[in-house]
């Protein structure tokens, strides 16, 4: 099993350039989710989604979409890239409900400059 | 509103020693708790987790305490390895997502 898996594992935008990071678990998990972390910071939920879709936005969502059209993936679109969506993006699946067990990829470090 | 604390953003301990690391909650109807590892350059990995109507739970060279009364965690890590050098979050779920701390950062020095 692989897990879940992160592509790209680093990115610069620049402001205004739009971007898609992809997201797959082989874990036939139903549960994934998007967070954010920012340096020396916890991670923020900014969307999730229950089962194929079906999403639904976390603490901050503003900024992102994200489609689940299949159990596997679940991809992050930022259509407008801000300095403020600097950060590193980590995907998660789990298999029970309630975020609870969170298997997370290796991350996305995203530069928007 | 609901948060998650650490008392230590860095703690430093020497290879063989034991760990504990802390953090407090603030929402008392929290229910679930779970600790995560992540090494530099890498995903947060699940280590071990508790249910409110537990107040000690075991794993491999790891304990998780919990004590409602004062709102406060703890990760206990026996035997420090430098393997074990990561930060270290707790996290609380709260109505129905999890809530992050900011971590700790365990060093371990031989």
């Amino acid at each position: 099993n692989a897990g879940v898996t992160q592509t790209p594992k680093f990115r610069i935008l620049k402001i205004g350039q739009s971007m898609t990071l992809q997201c797959t678990q082989d874990m036939n998990h139903n549960y994934m989710y998007w967070y954010r972390q920012d340096p020396g910071m916890g991670l923020k939920l900014i969307y999730y989604s229950v089962g194929a879709g079906i999403t639904d936005k976390g603490e901050v969502p503003n900024g992102y979409n994200v489609s689940r059209s299949t159990t596997e993936d679940f991809p992050l679109r930022l259509e407008l890239a801000a300095p403020s969506q600097t950060s590193v993006y980590f995907c998660a699946s789990s298999y029970l409900q309630g975020n609870e067990k969170l298997f997370f990829g290796s991350g996305t470090q995203l530069s928007v400059l | 509103g609901e948060s998650v604390g650490l008392h230590l953003p860095t703690l430093s301990v020497q290879e063989g020693d034991n760990s504990i690391i802390n953090c407090a909650y603030s929402n008392s109807a929290s229910d679930y708790f779970i600790w995560y590892k992540q090494e530099s350059g890498k995903g947060p990995q699940f280590i071990i987790d508790i249910r409110s109507n537990m107040d000690k739970r075991q794993g491999q060279r790891v304990t998780v305490l919990l004590n409602k009364t004062v709102k406060h965690l703890s990760l206990q890590i026996a035997a420090t390895q430098p393997g074990d050098s990561a930060v270290y979050f707790c996290a609380e779920k709260g109505t129905d997502k999890l809530i992050f701390g900011t971590g700790t950062r365990l060093q371990v020095f031989p």
